[in-house]
């Protein structure tokens, strides 16, 4: 069976941009989440999604957004992009145990 | 505010050694507790989950301690190999929909 995957592995944006970042979950789990790892720490918390209905948010700003579609496949959205919001961007996707499985994350650099 | 302390950030053991990482929570809420695995440029992968119902489990050459009244829990990674020498996350999580990560530890094992 697959893993989690996501799109792109890598891109570069330009302050004030806007990216999209895609993932997919493994096949049969319904739930999906995004976190957000910056170099050297610990990944945060951004949306959970469940059966396209948003579940949770971490404490990001409106800047940040995320969908999930009948699929269960999601994206990741980030309007105006800061220097700041450069960082590794994880999916994990869940069935019905805690148990939560990475895909291998984009990595964003904003310059 | 960190919910889990992580510590140490780094070791470094020789081939064979015992290298031990050390969590701390605050949360009472909090009742799985997971431990992850991440190499340069991947995603996190779950190694290891234990519920504060049970005081040890071991998975292969992975043990976690669970220490209920100290509110602690630590890996262990016996009989350690170069091949796991990455960064390990603890985390935590409270039947939510979120996880809340340690800082990491970069553990080094000699050959």
């Amino acid at each position: 069976d697959a893993g989690v995957t996501q799109s792109p592995t890598h891109l570069i944006k330009t302050r004030g941009q806007h990216v999209t970042l895609r993932c997919s979950p493994i096949s049969g789990h319904k739930s999906v989440s995004w976190y957000q790892q910056v170099l050297g720490q610990g990944p945060q918390f951004i949306f959970q999604y469940y059966e396209k209905e948003e579940r949770g948010r971490g404490n990001f700003p409106d800047r940040f957004s995320a969908r999930q579609f009948p699929n269960y496949s999601s994206e990741l959205n980030v309007n105006a992009l800061l220097l700041g919001d450069s960082a590794l961007y994880l999916c994990a996707s869940s069935a019905f145990s805690r148990e939560q499985y990475f895909g291998p994350g984009t990595r964003l650099t904003v310059t | 505010q960190q919910q889990v302390k992580q510590s140490p950030q780094s070791l470094i053991v020789q081939k064979g050694g015992i290298p031990i990482i050390n969590c701390a929570y605050e949360n009472t809420a909090f009742d799985y507790f997971p431990w992850y695995q991440q190499f340069p440029g991947k995603g996190p992968a779950l190694l290891i989950a234990i519920r504060p119902d049970v005081s040890e489990k071991k998975e292969g050459r992975f043990t976690i301690s669970f220490n209920k009244s100290a509110k602690q829990f630590s890996l262990h990674i016996m009989d350690s190999q170069p091949g796991d020498s990455a960064t390990y996350f603890c985390a935590a999580n409270s039947n939510d929909y979120k996880l809340s990560f340690g800082a990491g530890t970069t553990v080094t094992v000699r050959a």
